[in-house]
């Protein structure tokens, strides 16, 4: 079964660093997305991203995050200037089409900024 | 506002049947899915509903009523595995773009 692959599976950072969350989407999939949950907490949409542009992003998407697919296979996440509370799993997700029945996720990213 | 209501805790018996309820009021409503997640773990899909009625999947079952912004999970021949977190989540329609909006999630501790 496709399976979306993020990379690393855990990051430690120290505060004020930048980060980058790598992702390989299904490859025949158009729409990405990143998600994050801090521990104990639900999960948060953070960014959409299809046709190489940021559709939709959250509150919590400032000018600290950024969202690039640099070729054909990959989609990061960049967070500048990591403070403590950006400390969370952070989740890929892509689906084939924009009212999906079924978005697939990846393993996350489990990000410690100390 | 966008708001998603699920119970924090439950506990059932193996071999038992259990519901998570959940109701939801969200602007854009594009449907209503549940996943699984374990601890440390991604979410898993386990069922999208659009229409109001029941979808059925092998052991677990999940109801609809938009009417009411409400929806339920049944987990039927409930084993160990099953313990886990299941998340309630609206699918989000707006600006022409989907998302998920998250529930807090219902842990399901499932006890021989």
């Amino acid at each position: 079964e496709p399976e979306v692959t993020q990379t690393p599976s855990h990051q430690v950072t120290q505060m004020g660093q930048e980060v980058i969350l790598r992702c390989v989407p299904i490859s025949n999939h158009l729409y990405f997305y990143w998600y994050r949950q801090i521990l104990g907490q639900k999960v948060e949409f953070l960014v959409s991203f299809y046709n190489n542009e940021i559709s939709e992003k959250s509150e919590i998407f400032d000018d600290q995050f950024s969202v690039e697919r640099p070729d054909g296979s990959n989609f990061t996440l960049k967070i500048r200037s990591t403070k403590l509370e950006d400390s969370a799993m952070y989740f890929c997700a892509s689906s084939d089409r924009v009212t999906s029945n079924g978005y697939t996720f990846g393993s996350g990213t489990r990000l410690t900024v100390v | 506002g966008q708001n998603i209501d699920q119970p924090t805790e439950m506990t059932a018996t193996e071999g038992a049947i259990v519901q998570i309820n959940c109701t939801y009021q969200t602007s854009g409503f594009n449907g209503l899915f549940w996943y699984q997640q374990h601890a440390g773990e991604a979410p898993t899909f386990l069922s999208y509903n659009v229409l109001d009625g029941l979808e059925e999947k092998g052991r677990f079952s999940s109801f609809l009523s938009r009417s009411k912004g409400y929806s339920y999970l049944l987990l039927k021949e409930l084993q160990m595995k099953d313990s886990a977190s299941y998340l309630c989540a609206a699918g989000n329609f707006s600006g022409g773009y989907n998302k998920l909006i998250f529930g807090a999630g219902t842990r399901l501790a499932v006890h021989p």
